[in-house]
């Protein structure tokens, strides 16, 4: 069983739906990281957190430490969201443990 | 461009043979990282820095793969005599000393192939 676990690990959706996205894991964390990845492999870290809620724009991420569970929830999707959408935690030493992320097709 | 730059972007090679790759971290940031990804996965760890001092190998690092930061600021990774296996997204980041609080910053990855 993988540390870090995402579902789905593939969605479609109309644009203007919300969007959930989960991340469960077993590990102790000192944070949780939600990253962006386009096609082509550039990432780009969205959210940082070690407790409670996050938004930027239309983002908005929660964490559940006792739970150990973070959704990312996008409002108002758009194409442009599409991408692979990938949750990581610290733990222990400062490497990262990544999930294998989320899919996300956004049409029209 | 301030991010973090990554040289070759593509690289392909037969298998056997030696490879290099660099990383041109955030200038300010003293912790890098090294990354593999294979397709449709998440990356997995390699190794990472703080300043020129390697803290942390995986298990992942064989002894073919070797990593350098060796004035705390740009950093290498060479992968001696190539294997097919290799072939991956070798991603780079970087961030700020605080392991809590660091935000990480990606390149945009080197990939290679070996034939």
């Amino acid at each position: 069983k993988n540390e870090v676990e995402q579902s789905p690990q593939n969605l479609t959706a109309q644009e203007g739906e919300f969007i959930t996205i989960n991340c469960s894991y077993s590990v102790g964390i000192s944070a949780l990281h939600w990253l962006q990845q386009h096609p082509g492999g550039g990432i780009v870290s969205l959210f940082m957190l070690s407790s409670g809620k996050k938004k930027h724009g239309r983002l908005i991420a929660t964490i559940n430490i006792q739970e150990k569970h973070s959704s990312l929830h996008i409002t108002a999707s758009h194409p442009r969201d599409s991408a692979v959408y990938i949750c990581a935690v610290r733990s222990g030493t400062d490497k990262l443990i990544f999930g294998t992320g989320t899919r996300l097709q956004v049409f029209p | 461009d301030t991010g973090v730059s990554q040289d070759p972007r593509h690289k392909i090679t037969k298998r056997g043979q030696n490879v290099t790759f660099r990383c041109d971290p955030i200038s300010e940031h003293n912790r890098l990282y090294w990354y593999r990804q294979t397709l449709g996965q998440g990356p997995e760890f390699l190794t990472y820095f703080q300043n020129e001092a390697q803290l942390e190998k995986s298990r992942l690092l064989s002894d073919r793969f070797s990593a350098e930061r060796p004035k705390g600021s740009f950093s290498t990774l060479e992968i001696q005599r190539t294997e097919q296996g290799d072939s991956a997204m070798y991603l780079c980041a970087s961030s700020p000393q605080s392991a809590n609080t660091g935000e990480l910053f990606f390149g945009e990855g080197s990939r290679l192939t070996v034939l």
